[in-house]
C-alpha cells in the first residue's frame, strides 16, 4: 500500500542554517505530495504542494520537488528562522481517493 | 472566516465509557475527513464523507469506532468501550469537495485530546 517515510528528528539548527528534511515515498500511480506543519500549540496547516513528478512547491521560503525517480520529496530551506520550530510532516494523496498518508512528522528547534 | 472547530478541546473518560467527538466543518465544504493522531506519529485516516454519506470508512480500526454526518455539516465521531489504546488527539479536517483536485486543500481543525484512564 501506500507509504511515507520521512527522517527522524529532532533537527537542530541555529539561525540561518540550512535545513533539509529527508521524505520518500511509495504509492501506485500518480499521487500528490504534500508538506505540512505543525507550530507550537496550532493545528496541521499546509505549507506547500506537488501534483506531478518535477514539480515544486515553495512558501514561505520552503521548496520540495517531487522527484519520481527517486519517489522523493525532500523539504528544504535556505536560513531557517527561530518562528520555523515546528514539527512538519510530508503526506501523499494517491488514487482516486482523497485521504491523505501522512509521515510520522520531524520535530525542528531552531535555535538563535 | 471561521475555520474547523472540535469540541471537546479535551476529553478524559474510564475504560469502558461512550464518548463522542464533534466536528464543525468550514461552512460551505462538502467533505469532511477524521484522522487520528497518536503521540509522536502522523495523523492516520479513519472515514472520509462526501455530503451526508461515508465514502471512504476503510481507516477505522474496529466496530466501536463510527461516524455520523446526518445533515451534512457537523460530524461526530463516537467510540464505544473505549480502551486505554484509543488515548489521542482526534483530527478533523474538511475540503470544498471529494474531488482530488489540485486545489482541493484539506483544513485541519486543532483536535480533541482523548485520554483513556
Amino acid at each position: 500500500g501506500n507509504s511515507v517515510t520521512q527522517m527522524e528528528g529532532p533537527v537542530t539548527l541555529s539561525e540561518e542554517a540550512f535545513l533539509t528534511i529527508n521524505c520518500t515515498y511509495t504509492a501506485t500511480g500518480y499521487p500528490s505530495l504534500f508538506w505540512y506543519v505543525q507550530y507550537p500549540g496550532e493545528g496541521l496547516q499546509l505549507l506547500l504542494k506537488a501534483t506531478k513528478a518535477d514539480d515544486k512547491g515553495s512558501n514561505k521560503g520552503f521548496e520540495a520537488t517531487y522527484r519520481k525517480e527517486t519517489t522523493s520529496f525532500h523539504l528544504e530551506k535556505g536560513s531557517v528562522q527561530v518562528s520555523d520550530s515546528a514539527v512538519y510532516f510530508c503526506a501523499l494523496r494517491g488514487g482516486a481517493t482523497n485521504k491523505l498518508i501522512f509521515g510520522t512528522g520531524t520535530l525542528l528547534a531552531v535555535q538563535p | 472566516g471561521a475555520g474547523v472547530s472540535q469540541t471537546p478541546s479535551n476529553k478524559v473518560t474510564e475504560k469502558g465509557k461512550y464518548v463522542e467527538l464533534r466536528c464543525d466543518p468550514i461552512s460551505g465544504h462538502t467533505a469532511l475527513y477524521w484522522y487520528r493522531q497518536s503521540l509522536g506519529q502522523g495523523p492516520e485516516f479513519l472515514i472520509y464523507f462526501q455530503g451526508t454519506g461515508a465514502a471512504d470508512d476503510s481507516g477505522l480500526p474496529n466496530d466501536r469506532f463510527f461516524a455520523v454526518r446526518p445533515e451534512g455539516s457537523v460530524s461526530t465521531l463516537k467510540i464505544q468501550r473505549t480502551e486505554r489504546g484509543d488515548s489521542a488527539v482526534y483530527l478533523c479536517a474538511s475540503s470544498l469537495s471529494g474531488q482530488t483536485h489540485l486545489y482541493n486543500e484539506q483544513f485541519f481543525g486543532p483536535g480533541t485530546r482523548l485520554t483513556v484512564l
